[in-house]
């Protein structure tokens, strides 16, 4: 399966513990995004790279949340201090270049007890 | 600034009824348009895009969307739903094609009754 892919799918962790997504995105696709979609709710939109470097990001995305994409394959989205309004499915999407459009990944929900 | 409302964040259709969803936006810019669908515990699927060609956009599984300006909308509709059509299903918005963040509506639950 070439598709965008999310580890872990599922995490629980307690409040005030750190976590950590990995995203895959499909081969050759220089854009990846990340976006949190809460129960009930539309995705929203958390940040954005274009291979290496993050070119935007949400007002959602306080100091706890970091993004990286070190290499421009992979990113990473890591959690600190997690408090229970972080509870969300986590979802990343990856676009080629010169095409608006964005694959997603099945997501990665997290629970935080 | 963007939005999307979807009006309706539950339908509810019996099997072969015609599927309406109702997708209105807000866009300083001409938009770019997606309608996505997002079965349980699942990511979400393209079911189509509007890039300011054709105004009628055919997608897949039989769904269609019209970009009509003059309203500000970009209705989904398929002429006889499925049970497999049973989803969530998201209007989206971006501003431009240089593949920028996606602004989505709060979805619409379709639940098609046999």
């Amino acid at each position: 399966d070439t598709g965008v892919s999310q580890n872990p799918r599922h995490k629980i962790t307690k409040r005030g513990q750190n976590v950590t997504f990995r995203c895959d995105p499909i081969s050759e696709h220089n854009r990846l995004y990340w976006y949190r979609q809460t129960l009930g709710q539309g995705p929203e939109f958390l940040t954005y790279f274009q291979n290496e470097a993050q070119l935007e990001k949400s007002r959602l995305l306080s100091d706890r949340f970091s993004a990286e994409r070190p290499k421009g394959s992979f990113s990473t989205l890591e959690i600190q201090r997690t408090e229970q309004g972080d509870s969300a499915m986590y979802l990343c999407a990856s676009s080629p270049p010169s095409v608006n459009e964005q694959f997603f990944g099945p997501g990665t929900r997290l629970t935080v007890l | 600034a963007q939005s999307v409302t979807q009006l309706g964040s539950h339908v509810s259709v019996s099997e072969g009824a015609l599927v309406l969803l109702r997708c209105n936006y807000s866009s300083s810019v001409p938009p770019y348009l997606f309608w996505y669908v997002q079965y349980p515990n699942q990511g979400l699927q393209l079911l189509l895009k509007y890039t300011s060609a054709a105004t009628l956009v055919k997608g897949i599984n039989g769904f269609e969307a019209e970009f009509k300006k003059s309203e500000t909308s970009f209705h989904l509709t398929k002429p006889s739903a499925h049970m497999s059509d049973a989803a969530e299903y998201f209007c989206a918005v971006s501003r431009n094609n240089a593949g920028n963040m996606l602004t989505f509506g709060g979805g619409t639950r379709l639940m098609v009754k046999p």
